[in-house]
């Protein structure tokens, strides 16, 4: 299975910063099918970004992605208030479908 | 926005079956995608396996032996089944329903646990 490994494990940043979040995969993702999550507590994960690079239907244009092969990163131009999450990176090119560790991205 | 409800047991006992139940307010889920994750108290999500609108399953080779995603013949539910539980199967279990195979639409979320 392809092993996701995502970077920094926490994040702690201030509202108005930028974060860059990573994540690496163990072998290609085919065809950029990688998508990113938010998860707030008590709550169900949201799409974020899927085929790398597309924002899901109501994500803000501060929420970017980029990367292919093995290589791919979430960047939230300016963080606001309800940005403080847990970010979650999927493949979905190959099954079984996997999942990263998460990146905390807290307020300092 | 569309939601899920989703219902079961929340308690069960080692080596017996998890059964939850998932069904869409005014709606239906033929021609989407359903899709079972898990998240351990305090951990990580998992992707447990998704029913596929051409009528096949692909299941997480960690849990296929004990796994079984369904769907009624109304279109109007579908269920996930997991035999011989055990204490590492406690979790929040979350069903979704997606045009793709990434879900857009989720229930609130299961909380699971094993315990003798």
């Amino acid at each position: 299975e392809n092993v996701l490994t995502q970077s920094p494990a926490t994040l702690s940043l201030s509202p108005g910063e930028r974060a860059t979040l990573f994540c690496g995969a163990s072998q290609s993702v085919n065809s950029r099918y990688l998508a990113w999550y938010q998860q707030k507590p008590g709550l169900a994960p949201r799409l974020v970004i899927f085929d790398a690079s597309r924002r899901a239907t109501g994500i803000p244009d501060r929420f970017s992605g980029s990367g292919y092969g093995t290589d791919f990163t979430l960047t939230i131009s300016r963080l606001e208030p309800e940005d403080f999450a847990v970010y979650y990176c999927q493949q979905y090119g190959s099954s079984p479908l996997t999942f990263g560790g998460g990146t905390k991205v807290e307020i300092k | 926005q569309v939601q899920l409800q989703q219902w079961g047991a929340g308690l069960l006992r080692p080596s017996e079956t998890l059964s939850l139940t998932c069904s869409v307010y005014s709606g239906s889920f033929s021609g989407y995608f359903l899709t079972w994750i898990r998240q351990p108290p305090g951990k990580g999500l998992e992707w447990i396996g998704v029913f596929n609108p051409s009528g096949s399953t692909d299941y997480n080779p960690s849990l296929k032996s004990r796994v079984t995603i369904s769907v009624d013949t109304s279109k109007t539910h579908f269920s996930l089944r997991l035999n011989s539980v055990t204490a590492a199967d406690t979790a929040v279990y979350y069903c979704g329903r997606g045009g793709g195979i990434l879900p857009t639409a989720w229930g609130q979320g299961t909380l699971v646990t094993v315990s003798s």
